[in-house]
This record gives structure tokens, C-alpha cells and sequence, in this order.
């Protein structure tokens, strides 16, 4: 009963290409998150949603944007990939007023 | 957004009683205390969470002070499978601003 699914487990990229993470939620959760997680470093926040349309930059936003059109569907974008955006990212729910996450399984991405 | 300091890393051995603190010196009246728990490729999963004084259920219990400036995660009678990172997060709701930022965790080992 998977409840946050992200598109892809594995990515594989080439410098300067553009990049798009989906992630979709099934429990009708306000706010939505990307994270990236590299060893050492833990979890670091890229962007955050707490409503459909709206968006927040979270501590690492830098070379990413983020679209959430619809409630369930939260994508991370980048524009132009590069070497340094080699890492796990994770996609998260909650409902409102909560910070009880809800992660997806994850999507290793790899820029050559 | 309070700040969280864990230790890196933590050794236990089969059965025995593990806690693991976290230090959150400028939580804020309004935030709660969440604990998850991280394996090998997978995103983490709630554990826990309080308020204030003591939580328990079905696999951790989480000790907070009077002060609140720190919490306690113990996890009872450690098997194998308890061998993870476990990461200890505060915040409030994103609507209001909370970046709900993760740390960098402590890595539990557990051995036979």
C-alpha cells in the first residue's frame, strides 16, 4: 500500500540536460517536500509546498524549481543538471499542521 | 526553526535498551518533537512524536524535559533489525514558515 510514489528509483543524466522527479501522494496531504540526502550531510530541504500553486525554498533551492499543479503531485525540476546534483532525492507528504512525514521510497539520480 | 544536534553514530548489542538524544536548545513554544527511522534505500518513516513529557507505543518511547530543549528516543531491547540511522526533528506546520529541516541523524549499529 505504497502511498508516496515517486516516478523513478534510478536516473541516470548527462551534464545540461533538463530533469523532471515526480512524485505522487494518495492521502489527500496539504503539504508536499523535496528533500536531497548525501552522505554525511543527511537530509537537506530543496523546496517545500504547503497548497496547490504555492511553493517555498527550502535551505538548498539553488539550480532546482518545483511545479505542483494538481494536490497530489509535487515535481522537482532541474533545469540544466550538473555533476553536483548527484545524489538521493526524497519526496515527503504531511497534512497540515503536522510535521509527521510521509517519504517516498526515493530516486538516485546520477549526472554524468 | 529550531536546530537539531544528535551524536554521529551509536554501537548496542542485541537486547539491550538504546537511547539516543537530541539536543533542540531553541524550540519554539508551537513545535513538535518527530523521530524517524532511516535503512539502506529507503526514504525514513515516522517513529514518534511529542510534545512534552513522555510518549510511548508499540516500538519507541520519547522522553522530553520540562525545558524541552532536548528529547530522548529509547528503543527497548534492540534487535538486528533496529540498525539504521535515526533522525530527530523539530518543527511546526510549513504553512507558518517551518522549513522542517532533518539533522544529520545518528547511525545505530546493532551487533549479536
Amino acid at each position: 500500500d505504497v502511498k508516496v510514489t515517486q516516478s523513478s528509483r534510478y536516473l541516470v543524466k548527462r551534464t545540461g540536460e533538463k530533469v523532471f522527479l515526480e512524485c505522487v501522494q494518495d492521502m489527500d496531504h496539504e503539504n508536499m517536500f523535496w528533500y536531497r540526502q548525501d552522505p554525511g550531510l543527511g537530509l537537506r530541504l530543496i523546496y517545500f509546498s504547503y497548497d496547490v500553486k504555492m511553493k517555498e525554498k527550502g535551505d538548498i533551492p539553488e539550480g532546482y524549481s518545483v511545479s505542483r499543479e494538481k494536490k497530489e503531485r509535487f515535481s522537482l525540476i532541474l533545469e540544466s543538471a550538473s555533476t553536483n546534483q548527484t545524489s538521493m532525492y526524497l519526496c515527503a507528504s504531511s497534512r497540515p499542521g503536522a510535521n509527521v512525514l510521509t517519504f517516498g521510497a526515493g530516486s538516485r539520480l546520477t549526472v554524468l | 526553526l529550531a536546530k537539531t544536534t544528535q551524536p554521529i553514530s551509536m554501537d548496542s548489542y542485541e537486547g539491550q535498551e538504546v537511547n539516543i538524544t537530541c539536543s533542540h536548545n531553541n524550540i519554539a513554544t508551537n513545535d513538535y518533537i518527530t523521530w524517524y527511522q532511516q535503512f539502506p534505500s529507503q526514504g525514513p518513516r515516522f517513529i514518534i512524536q511529542g510534545y512534552k513529557t513522555k510518549v510511548t507505543n508499540e516500538v519507541a518511547s520519547l522522553f522530553i524535559p520540562a525545558d524541552r530543549k532536548s528529547s530522548t528516543l529509547s528503543l527497548p531491547r534492540v534487535s538486528l533489525s533496529d540498525t539504521a540511522v535515526y533522525y530527530c526533528l523539530v518543527g511546526d506546520s510549513p504553512r507558518s514558515g517551518d522549513k522542517l529541516t532533518f539533522g544529520t541523524g545518528t547511525r545505530l549499529a546493532v551487533r549479536p
